[in-house]
């Protein structure tokens, strides 16, 4: 298996608060996404990031921020999380360009009460 | 933008039986790639097989093939010899070098 891991897995918190969730890999790889996967949608890419301090916007970004100041590290937060923004929460992380595969971490539950 | 439309929610499959899950995309894009992804319940997603857009030839790993139709934007999934621990989610996904796309997924049941 890859060497990725989220952290936390699970979270509770109330409407308003910031969360931040972490994303970590030890494979040194150059692409770094964020996803969020919520029923009759599958997955839906939040951020991206292409390299250290490179980032880019996906489908669903508004309300989330990124940042990645290290290879191996890929925080997405939730500055004000709302009710719309519980789901589960997964990363990835890939090599390089669009046809390698992703490989996923194993996710994030987040509720916002 | 990119879509990716799975339209069987549920299939059903007695084990050892072949099933076909269907997938279309729409795209205008002429490079790109197209995976089906396997969810089980453990939540992990789990890469099943992979096609370039530019290669003809239909991509094969073991159990599992494709029919990739291009003119028809349609990336179909065959199971063969179906097996308990093929139950799963699984999801067609669309990949462009700017954008990313999952389809919402099909439910697959295998019945002993």
């Amino acid at each position: 298996d890859a060497g990725i891991t989220q952290s936390p897995r699970h979270k509770v918190t109330e409407t308003g608060t910031p969360v931040t969730l972490r994303c970590h890999q030890t494979e040194n790889h150059r692409y770094m996404y964020w996803y969020r996967q919520d029923p009759g949608h599958g997955l839906r890419l939040i951020h991206y990031s292409y390299g250290v301090k490179d980032t880019d916007k996906g489908e669903v970004s508004d309300g989330y921020s990124v940042s990645r100041s290290k290879t191996e590290d890929f925080l997405l937060t939730l500055e004000s999380a709302t009710s719309s923004q519980t789901s589960v929460y997964f990363c990835a992380i890939s090599q390089t360009g669009e046809g390698y595969e992703q490989y996923f971490g194993p996710g994030t539950r987040l509720t916002v009460t | 933008a990119q879509t990716v439309t799975q339209s069987q929610p549920e299939m059903s499959v007695q084990e050892a039986e072949t099933v076909t899950l269907s997938c279309t995309y729409d795209t205008s894009e002429s490079d790109y790639y197209l995976f089906w992804y396997k969810q089980p319940p453990s939540r992990q997603m789990i890469l099943v097989i992979r096609q370039e857009a530019y290669k003809q030839q239909n991509a094969t790993e073991n159990r599992f093939s494709v029919n990739f139709q291009k003119a028809a934007k349609s990336f179909s999934l065959k199971i063969s010899d179906s097996q308990l621990g093929d139950a799963a989610m699984y999801f067609c996904a669309y990949r462009s070098p700017n954008d990313m796309r999952f389809g919402a997924g099909t439910r697959l049941t295998v019945k002993p």
